[in-house]
């Protein structure tokens, strides 16, 4: 079945620093994928997708790109800031007319000042 | 926000009690969904509705059954819970080719 991996976290930062946290899946066909992200005390909040092949998906700063070779979907930015503490979900899409999501476990990022 | 309620918030309940949690929404979103979020496992799928009344399981559906009698609300039933069922719970909706936006979650402790 469908399924994504993420690296363990927690991961702690200095503020400014660069951030990956990688992601990488196994499914069938060809899925959406997507990068989650939950404050402290809150739900899920959608942080960006990508829906085919090669397709970067990119908002507040971070990016990630669809890789088909390797199948992954590693997140980045460039200088991380207090704020972005949070933890981060990779997720994707079971393509069978639903949307229902597959999930990764979850990273953990704290960025100190 | 796509106005998503979820109630109760928090629960404390007994083993072996039957619990009812609530999810309404007001975006008229075809599909809602229930997940659960344990540590090291990130967020799994319960069940999810399709439409009024249409509604298939997820990959953890045992010990849960769901309803959906109004296309705003979706009720998550745990028939008889049990300590494993302590989580935090969460609710989502979309439309067939949009993003999930999910409610604010309801943690769970079964004592």
């Amino acid at each position: 079945g469908n399924s994504v991996t993420q690296m363990e976290g927690p991961v702690t930062l200095s503020e400014e620093a660069f951030l990956t946290i990688n992601c990488t899946y196994t499914a069938t066909g060809y899925p959406s994928l997507f990068w989650y992200v939950q404050y402290p005390g809150e739900g899920l909040q959608l942080l960006l997708k990508a829906t085919k092949a090669d397709d970067k998906g990119s908002n507040k700063g971070f990016e990630a790109t669809y890789r088909k070779e390797t199948t992954s979907f590693h997140l980045e930015k460039g200088s991380v800031q207090v704020s972005d503490s949070a933890v981060y979900f990779c997720a994707l899409s079971d393509l069978e007319g639903a949307q229902k999501l597959v999930f990764g476990q979850g990273t953990r990022l704290t960025i100190n000042p | 926000d796509a106005g998503i309620t979820q109630s109760p918030r928090h629960k404390v309940t007994e083993t072996g009690t039957p619990v009812t949690l609530r999810c309404h929404q007001t975006e008229n979103h075809r599909y809602m969904y229930w997940y659960r979020q344990d540590p090291g496992h990130g967020l799994r799928l319960i069940h999810y509705s399709y439409g009024v009344k249409d509604t298939d399981k997820g990959e953890v559906s045992d010990g849960y059954s769901v309803s959906r009698s109004k296309t705003e609300d979706f009720l998550l039933t745990l028939e008889s819970a049990t300590s494993s069922q302590t989580s935090v719970y969460f609710c989502a909706t979309g439309q067939l080719n949009t993003e999930a936006f999910f409610g604010q979650g309801t943690r769970l402790t079964v004592v």
